[in-house]
């Protein structure tokens, strides 16, 4: 596609409930990553693919958050059990190769809030 | 692991001042360093980058230059207008194993006045 795309764009959830978000990203990149942005916490690094290579899933908050990128494309992050500090927004982003002087292209984001 | 120290904000400028936002890193070599710019209700984009030492990376007339002396790359631009209000992040790869990770600064909200 032209961009990284991701959906939901908006999702409103219950305490308790699971979630998923999709990224689809740029078609040919190899790399994939997930962020998150919250308010007082800037942008945190959640997980990264590359080819088949086995996830950095370094940055995941807890075992309720996993990911998965089917084909080496398509990716989707789950949340489990949410809670409120899970509000924040989703932010995928794909680069061609991961080498330090790559460009990586976000995604405009899934914002997801817990109630 | 790399990390970088960016200038805290709000920064609140009127129409064509001049505008430098701080950004000073740690990092084992030189790494590429970015910024990038997240305009209200979009996401992130990159703004600008220098991939190797005295570079200067430069666009919308944006630049900054990749100084290793003082471990920095702060973003000016000589005129800046409304259109430029947004967020500005500081960014550069950590490298730790096979993962090339952005790690972000915190964000800069720039907001110009007309």
């Amino acid at each position: 596609g032209a961009g990284v795309s991701q959906s939901p764009s908006n999702k409103v959830t219950e305490k308790g409930k699971d979630v998923e978000l999709r990224c689809d990203p740029i078609s040919g990149h190899t790399a994939l990553y997930w962020y998150r942005q919250s308010l007082g916490q800037g942008l945190e690094f959640l997980i990264y693919f590359q080819g088949n290579s086995a996830p950095d899933k370094s940055g995941l908050p807890s075992d309720r958050f996993s990911a998965e990128r089917t084909g080496g494309s398509v990716s989707t992050l789950t949340i489990q059990r949410t809670q409120q500090e899970d509000s924040a927004v989703y932010l995928c982003a794909s680069s061609l190769f991961p080498r330090g002087e790559d460009t990586i292209y976000f995604g405009e984001g899934s914002w997801l809030t817990v109630v | 692991g790399n990390s970088v120290t960016q200038m805290e904000g709000p920064v609140t400028l009127s129409e064509e001042a001049f505008l430098t936002i701080n950004c000073t890193y740690t990092a084992t070599g030189y790494p590429s360093l970015f910024w990038y710019v997240q305009y209200p209700g979009e996401g992130l984009q990159l703004l600008l980058k220098a991939t190797k030492a005295d570079d200067k990376g430069s666009n919308k007339g944006f630049e900054a230059t990749y100084r290793k002396e003082t471990t920095s790359f702060h973003l000016e631009k000589g005129s800046v207008q409304v259109s430029d209000s947004a967020v500005y992040f500081c960014a550069l790869p950590d490298y730790g194993g096979a993962t090339n990770k952005l790690i972000f600064g915190t964000g800069t909200l720039l907001a110009v006045q007309p």
